[in-house]
């Protein structure tokens, strides 16, 4: 079985500091992972996915991903915060065998970015 | 291009009632997934439908149920409301969900509150 693990409940950061949002995984086979973000009373918004390639993803608003298959982490990162980044973050895994739905989500990261 | 739409927003039950939940996928998007959000048990999965037929479901009772229209529109319905239903329900929509490489696209959600 798939899982998802997110170790921080809340990362706090100040204005213009690298943010990072840890994430480490364990699925059978070949992993495909997202990330998503969620602002309050709104639904996830996709930010991006690692399916196979270069181990660094880039994806929408300045966020990157670091794919490391031996450590079986997939962080995300920004290299400048800011203030509209405050939400709460969540990691999600497939393995690619699993192609119909079923995302298995990570408990999710409050990010807390102070000006 | 419209996004995935879910009414209504907000909505509150009484325990023993039953709620009906509709969503609309993205424009050619045929594959709709729902999850259940809550504050104790995350983000998990309810179940798939493509094509009108449910391709894969979650760990849930049998008062969750749901169905697709051939428009790919989806409509989930819990029967016998227990307070423990109230959450957020997402919605999210894929172009076939036939490859777990498919992002998944989530709409605003529905939040349910059971009294």
């Amino acid at each position: 079985a798939q899982s998802v693990a997110q170790p921080e409940d809340q990362v706090n950061v100040a204005e213009g500091n690298p943010l990072t949002v840890k994430c480490t995984y364990s699925v059978s086979g070949n992993p495909y992972l997202f990330w998503y973000v969620q602002y309050p009373n709104r639904g996830l918004q996709f930010l991006l996915k690692y399916i196979t390639g270069d181990n660094l993803v880039k994806g929408s608003y300045g966020f990157e991903a670091e794919f490391n298959k031996s450590q079986t982490s997939f962080h995300l990162k920004k290299p400048s915060a800011l203030v509209s980044d405050s939400a709460l973050y969540f990691c999600a895994v497939r393995p690619s065998t699993d192609s119909w739905g079923k995302l298995q989500f990570g408990a999710g990261t409050q990010v807390v970015v102070t000006p | 291009k419209a996004g995935v739409t879910q009414t209504p927003r907000y909505l509150i039950k009484t325990r023993g009632q039953q709620v009906t939940l509709s969503c609309s996928p993205i424009s050619g998007h045929r594959s709709v997934s729902w999850y259940q959000q809550t504050p104790g048990q995350g983000l998990q999965f309810l179940f798939e439908y493509f094509s009108e037929t449910q391709r894969n479901k979650g760990n849930f009772p049998g008062r969750f149920s749901g169905r697709q229209f051939s428009n790919s529109r989806s409509e989930m319905n819990v029967s016998t409301l227990e307070l423990g239903d109230s959450a957020l329900y997402l919605c999210a929509s894929s172009l076939a969900g036939a490859s777990a490489r498919e992002t998944q696209y989530f709409g605003p959600g529905t939040r349910l509150l059971v009294l």
